[in-house]
């Protein structure tokens, strides 16, 4: 079974250009995780969805960054126009069920210049 | 507030036994997770505890205490590919989302 996948695995912007990260979670599970390391930091929520709907989106910095997950499958984050502080590695986990065991993709590292 | 303390590096040699600590204040409590995270790679499930008590699988074992806030990660017979980031975890209050530690960096030496 193919695990949590991300696209791409490292990207490097000039601040105020746009970004767009992906996410495919493992397939049947519903519940899909944004999480974000800032170098030094733990790693922190960003957002949660069930299936196509947004559950929880209070760790979303602010509204440059916007989450999507059409059809429910794979979701995609955009940042626009990024900032030297959105630099960092973001995650993505999946999980059949709520407070089920997430399961993480290897990252996307962002590096705002 | 919501916190995870765990220390941030450890080291330990070949064949031996280490304990990784993790206290957590947190508004609820619904699991516990370890994970670890090999650099630039994903962070992999290892355990979870979600009631008091001991979990064994291998050569990993995870320890919960509920009314302490605490728990641990025992690794034994160490290999040098577990030096690692090892990352604790909490299903904390009533949302789904994990609020993590800062993660404890193990170094294995011959």
């Amino acid at each position: 079974e193919a695990g949590v996948t991300q696209f791409p695995s490292h990207s490097v912007i000039e601040k105020g250009q746009t970004v767009t990260l992906r996410c495919d979670p493992i397939s049947g599970h519903d519940n899909l995780y944004w999480y974000r390391r800032v170098m030094g930091k733990e790693i922190k929520f960003l957002l949660h969805f069930v299936k196509e709907s947004k559950q929880d989106e209070s760790g979303m910095p602010n509204n440059r960054f916007l989450a999507e997950r059409t059809g429910g499958t794979y979701s995609t984050l955009k940042v626009q126009p990024a900032e030297l502080e959105d630099s960092g590695v973001y995650f993505c986990a999946s999980s059949q069920g709520p407070l089920g065991t997430q399961y993480f993709g290897p990252g996307t590292r962002l590096t705002v210049l | 507030g919501q916190n995870i303390d765990q220390p941030t590096e450890m080291t330990a040699t070949e064949g031996a036994i280490v304990q990784i600590n993790c206290t957590y204040q947190t508004s609820g409590f619904n699991g516990l997770f370890w994970y670890q995270q090999h650099a630039g790679e994903a962070p992999t499930f290892l355990s979870y505890n979600v009631l008091d008590g001991l979990e064994e699988k291998g050569r990993f074992s995870s320890f919960l205490s509920r009314s302490k806030g605490y728990s641990y990660l025992l690794l034994k017979e160490l290999q040098m590919k577990d030096s690692a980031s090892y990352l604790c975890a909490v299903y904390g209050g009533a949302t789904n989302k994990l609020i993590f530690g800062t993660g404890t960096l193990l170094a294995v030496q011959p």
